[in-house]
């Protein structure tokens, strides 16, 4: 497609629950980002895959938190267990590989924990 | 790890006049100095983009430079418009493919 996608836009779940949020990059672009914002913070990095492989996941805050890219594309980010700290909107990017350090970020999916 | 900060926090302009918003940062290995264009409900948008061994970079009313070391980039926007009312965001890293350490964010209102 023509930008980053992120569905759902947005995310209302109870304490406890599981949800898994998708993003879709840009055709062709190797290298796939996720961030999480909180209200009036800059976004705070989670994860980087290169490819398939997660690059760096220092930023998981703990293992509720898991991101998968299985066939180098589409990515999931998963939580378990949400809590109510969990709220925040989860943003997407994507960019081309080798250096082309403009990332293209996704709309995001506001999450809401209840 | 990298700080970056943002001063100030919100910023008034009337319209037709400029806007300077600066940040600063910690890490001397950081080389890529973003900054990005954020408006209600929307993802961050890359406007201006500075490496480290370029001291000022321009791109029609936008502009940004880089003062290595004091350590500070600054975003110049002039003959501001509404339509630039946004928060804005600078941000670093430390090259290719590594994660950027985002600020707080400053919202610029431009009073028409």
């Amino acid at each position: 497609g023509a930008g980053v996608s992120q569905t759902p836009s947005n995310k209302v779940t109870e304490k406890g629950k599981y949800v898994e949020l998708r993003c879709d990059p840009i055709s062709g672009h190797t290298a796939l980002y996720w961030y999480r914002q909180s209200l009036g913070q800059g976004p705070e990095f989670l994860i980087y895959f290169q490819g398939t492989g997660a690059a760096d996941d220092s930023g998981l805050p703990n293992d509720r938190f898991f991101a998968v890219r299985p066939e180098g594309s589409v990515s999931t980010l998963k939580i378990q267990r949400t809590e109510r700290g969990d709220s925040a909107v989860y943003l997407c990017a994507s960019s081309s590989s080798q250096g082309a350090l403009g990332y293209t970020f996704g709309s995001g999916t506001r999450l809401t924990v209840v | 790890g990298e700080n970056v900060e943002q001063h100030p926090s919100t910023l008034s302009v009337q319209e037709g006049d400029s806007a300077v918003i600066k940040c600063t940062y910690s890490d001397s290995a950081s080389n890529y100095f973003p900054w990005y264009k954020q408006e209600l409900g929307k993802g961050p948008q890359l406007i201006i983009d500075i490496r480290s061994n370029v001291g000022e970079k321009k791109d029609q009313r936008i502009a940004v430079t880089l003062n290595k070391t004091a350590k500070h980039f600054s975003l110049h926007i002039t003959e501001t418009q509404p339509e630039d009312s946004a928060v804005y965001f600078c941000a670093a890293n430390r090259g290719a493919n590594s994660k950027l350490t985002f600020g707080k964010g400053i919202t610029l209102s431009v009073r028409p």
